[in-house]
Order: structure tokens, then sequence, then C-alpha cells
């Protein structure tokens, strides 16, 4: 069954330093998402993805965030400036059409 | 703008307990139902979705789900819980129109005791 892709699974981070996650959505998807789960909350919806440009993003995603579709096959979560209440759990997820999403294992973020 | 309710945080049950967590949304159109578990240390995975037609809906390892729109509910039921089931429970909705995302409630933590 196809998978969605996040590298790395655990990422470690001073304060302040750029850091750049990645994912590997499924081939013939067409729409991508970045959630992310601080310890002990709920999922919350970051950014949706679509033809290119950003279709959606929450009150979360602001001028720290970027998001990038490089080369067709990675979609990238940049965060220019980290703070420690970056430090969250962050999951990428992929769909064809708008629901039925596919989330990849996250890639678990803390910031020292 | 929507929200998910769930009024459990944890749950503990035996094993071969049934199960029922509640999930309340609000928003007043149509809308896209789920319910995604995550085991410890793993990613999230879709046990069951709604879209339209039977509202109660069958998903995977047993786990079966009602809509009641005259309530806004969906909640999730299963027979006979096993240790396995051990896993925290995400209820989520997005609005039935285009690419919208996905707003999750705060969980429900599910404990099986053998």
């Amino acid at each position: 069954e196809p998978e969605v892709t996040q590298t790395p699974s655990h990422q470690v981070t001073q304060m302040g330093q750029e850091v750049i996650l990645r994912c590997v959505p499924i081939s013939n998807h067409l729409y991508f998402y970045w959630y992310r789960q601080i310890l002990g909350q709920k999922v919350e919806f970051l950014v949706s993805f679509y033809n290119n440009e950003i279709s959606e993003k929450s009150e979360i995603f602001d001028d720290q965030f970027s998001v990038e579709r490089p080369d067709g096959s990675n979609f990238t979560l940049k965060i220019r400036s980290t703070k420690l209440e970056d430090s969250a759990m962050y999951f990428c997820a992929s769909t064809l059409q708008p629901y039925g999403y596919t989330f990849g294992s996250g890639t678990r973020l803390t910031v020292v | 703008a929507q929200s998910v309710s769930q009024h459990n945080h944890h749950v503990i049950l035996s094993e071969a307990a049934s199960l029922e967590l509640g999930c309340n949304y609000s928003y007043g159109g149509t809308v896209n139902l789920f319910w995604y578990v995550q085991y410890p240390g793993q990613h999230l995975q879709l046990l069951l979705k709604y879209f339209s037609g039977d509202p109660l809906v069958k998903g995977i390892k047993g786990f079966e789900a009602e809509f009641i729109k005259s309530k806004f509910s969906f909640n999730l039921r299963k027979p006979s819980v096993q240790w396995s089931d051990t896993a925290e429970y995400f209820c989520a909705v997005n609005r039935n129109s285009g690419n919208t995302p996905l707003v999750f409630g705060k969980g429900t933590r599910l404990s099986v005791i053998a």
C-alpha cells in the first residue's frame, strides 16, 4: 500500500535555527497538507497546498513558516527561526481528492 | 468555524468490554466525518469515514460509527475491545466542498486492561 514518507523521524534543533521537514507524498496525489500535534494536545491544521500554491493556512502558519514542492515529489515545511513552542510532532498528509487523507509517520521536532 | 468535541479524555476498559466514544461537531453544512487511531509512537491511521449514504459506517478492526445528523454526532463503537486497541482516537471533520482541511477533536485515550 502506498505510503507518505517523512524524514527525519526526529530532529533536535537550537532555538533560532532554521529547520526543513521533508515529506514524500503518494505519487499520484494532488493535495498536500501539514499538521502538527503538540505533546498532549490535538492535531492542528497548518497549511494545505494544491496546484503548486497554498490553498489555505491557519493562524499558526505565520511568516516563520513556508512550504515548497521543489521537484514534483518532495513537499517541505520550513521553519525559519524556530521557537521553543514549535516543538511538536509534524505530520504530512496527501490525498488524491480533497478528502481521504493519508498521513505520514511524522517528524518529532524538539527545539532546545 | 467548525469545531469537534470529544467528550472523554481517557477511557479505561477491560478486555471484551464494549466501547463507545463520543464525537460531536459544530457546522451547519454538509460535512465529511472521520475517525483516526494513533497507536503509541505511530502515525495517524484511518479507521473509518463517512461521506454520504448509510449513516452506519463500518471500518477496520471491527469498529463502526453512526452519523446522527440531528445530533451532530458521529460516535465510534466496538462491541468487544482487545488489549491491542489501546491507542489514542481522534474524530475529525471537514466541509464537504473542495479542498478543506480536517478539524480534529482533542482525542480520547483508550486503555484496555487484561
